[in-house]
């Protein structure tokens, strides 16, 4: 079986200020891991995307995600936080052999001037 | 506009009405896949395309739900005898031949079941 935790519902940070979004997998086989974002009226856009060649991945707009399998982590980061980054995140696990993405629960995140 | 288009994007029904919503995938994007999505949670899978073949169906994909993908390309989702509990976003994604797990996204229908 497999699944994605997120371990935070709702982020806050300020402007300027780095982002940290937390993912935890549970795959019994190795996964192919991505993080999407939603922003209000809008379709789900890949952000970056994982599939064991390196284990930090950089992706649009300045994110990067760490897969640490010791941790069973995929954790996003960003170093400084814009206000055009506010929207909805959300940690994705594909198991190999399968199309269905398995979705977590998401993390709103929120920007403040 | 080259991406995953969705029609319409927003449906109020009555309950026990039929609806049908249609999706439109990336040009020469072999696999399309369906999703739902409630409010406050991440999408859940449906089910799955490749070409004309309906290769998956989940456990969610109850027997009043049926998709069809006739030509390999657009797709419909229909719901039959709707139900307040159906009031979700679907959601319709694509991806190409040999591209790997990664889906590109459309916006999505918005259905409202009153």
């Amino acid at each position: 079986a497999q699944s994605v935790t997120q371990l935070d519902s709702h982020v806050s940070v300020s402007e300027g200020t780095p982002v940290l979004l937390r993912c935890n997998y549970s795959s019994s086989y190795s996964p192919s891991l991505f993080w999407y974002v939603q922003h209000p009226n809008k379709g789900l856009q890949l952000l970056l995307k994982y599939t064991s060649a390196a284990t930090l991945v950089k992706g649009i707009n300045g994110f990067e995600a760490e897969f640490k399998k010791s941790e069973t982590s995929f954790h996003l980061t960003k170093p400084s936080a814009h206000m055009s980054d506010a929207a909805e995140y959300f940690c994705v696990v594909s198991l190999t052999g399968r199309r269905a993405l398995t979705f977590g629960s998401g993390t709103r995140l929120q920007v403040q001037p | 506009d080259t991406g995953v288009s969705q029609d319409p994007r927003h449906k109020i029904t009555k309950r026990g009405q039929n609806v049908t919503f249609r999706c439109d995938p990336i040009s020469e994007h072999n696999r399309l896949y369906w999703y739902r999505q409630t409010l406050g949670q991440g999408p859940e899978f449906l089910t799955y395309f490749q070409n004309e073949a309906q290769l998956e169906k989940s456990r969610l994909l109850s027997d009043r739900f049926s998709a069809e993908r006739p030509k390999g390309s657009f797709s419909t989702l229909e719901i039959q005898r709707t139900e307040q509990g159906d009031s979700a976003m679907y959601l319709c994604a694509s991806s190409p031949p040999g591209g790997g797990d990664v889906q590109y996204f459309g916006p999505g229908t918005r259905l409202t079941v009153t």
